[in-house]
């Protein structure tokens, strides 16, 4: 079966870091794209980043460019999404996505002071 | 500004029909395939149709999509009650080089 586990959430300060995780199995993880999109409570999706299968090539949202870095470890099967210098509007659930088709359960960012 | 539009609520009673629409432009809809996405309350969002019109294993017939040139929709047929959920159009977008979601149009089931 394919999962996609997403940890690494919780509460921040306005300009603090958190690393999301996301562990993948079911499939094979290094043949796919992988995306990271966020969504916040009651509100719309929005994608943020995504990463080729080597890890080579990546794209982000403008409104996080240059703070969140996407990365994979395709021998553990995990991708990640480093968040620096968080604002409040960052605040939402992020979830991962194998090529946009299949999601995990996300996992919460609360970025408050 | 690249943005893709859908009607924020549509309603109808079970058995009926209902269609939601998904406008866009040439640097998304217009050159590139829609993903649907089906968010039940309280979960996350699951692929209901890609590549415009294909349904993933396990989604019903009943569920249909088609594209027109700079738009998309989203077809369900013969409504049933656990359909309540808001939907979610998406595509690829030259402009912003990333992904593009709507806004979700919310289905409720009278």
């Amino acid at each position: 079966e394919v999962q996609l586990v997403e940890s690494g959430g919780g509460s921040v300060q306005p300009g603090g870091s958190l690393r999301l995780s996301c562990a993948a199995s079911g499939f094979i993880f290094s043949s796919y794209w992988m995306h990271w999109i966020r969504q916040v409570p009651g509100k719309g999706l929005v994608w943020v980043s995504r990463i080729n299968e080597d890890g080579s090539s990546a794209n982000y949202a403008d409104s996080v460019k240059g703070r969140f870095t996407i990365s994979r470890d395709n021998a553990k099967n995990t991708l990640y999404l480093q968040m620096n210098s968080l604002r409040d509007e960052d605040t939402a659930i992020y979830y991962c996505a194998r090529n946009t088709h299949v999601w995990g359960q996300g996992t919460m960012v609360t970025v408050s002071s | 500004q690249s943005v893709l539009t859908q009607p924020p609520s549509a309603s109808a009673t079970p058995g009926q029909g209902v269609s939601m629409s998904c406008s866009g432009s040439t640097s998304n809809i217009g050159n590139y395939s829609v993903n649907w996405y089906q968010q039940l309350p309280g979960t996350a969002p699951k692929l209901l149709m890609y590549s415009n019109n294909q349904r993933p294993s396990g989604v019903p017939d009943r569920f249909s999509g088609s594209k027109s040139g700079t738009s998309a929709s989203l077809a369900i047929s013969g409504l049933q009650s656990e359909d309540e959920a808001d939907y979610y159009c998406a595509s690829w977008d030259d402009s912003l080089n990333g992904w593009l979601f709507g806004g979700g149009t919310k289905l409720t089931v009278l």
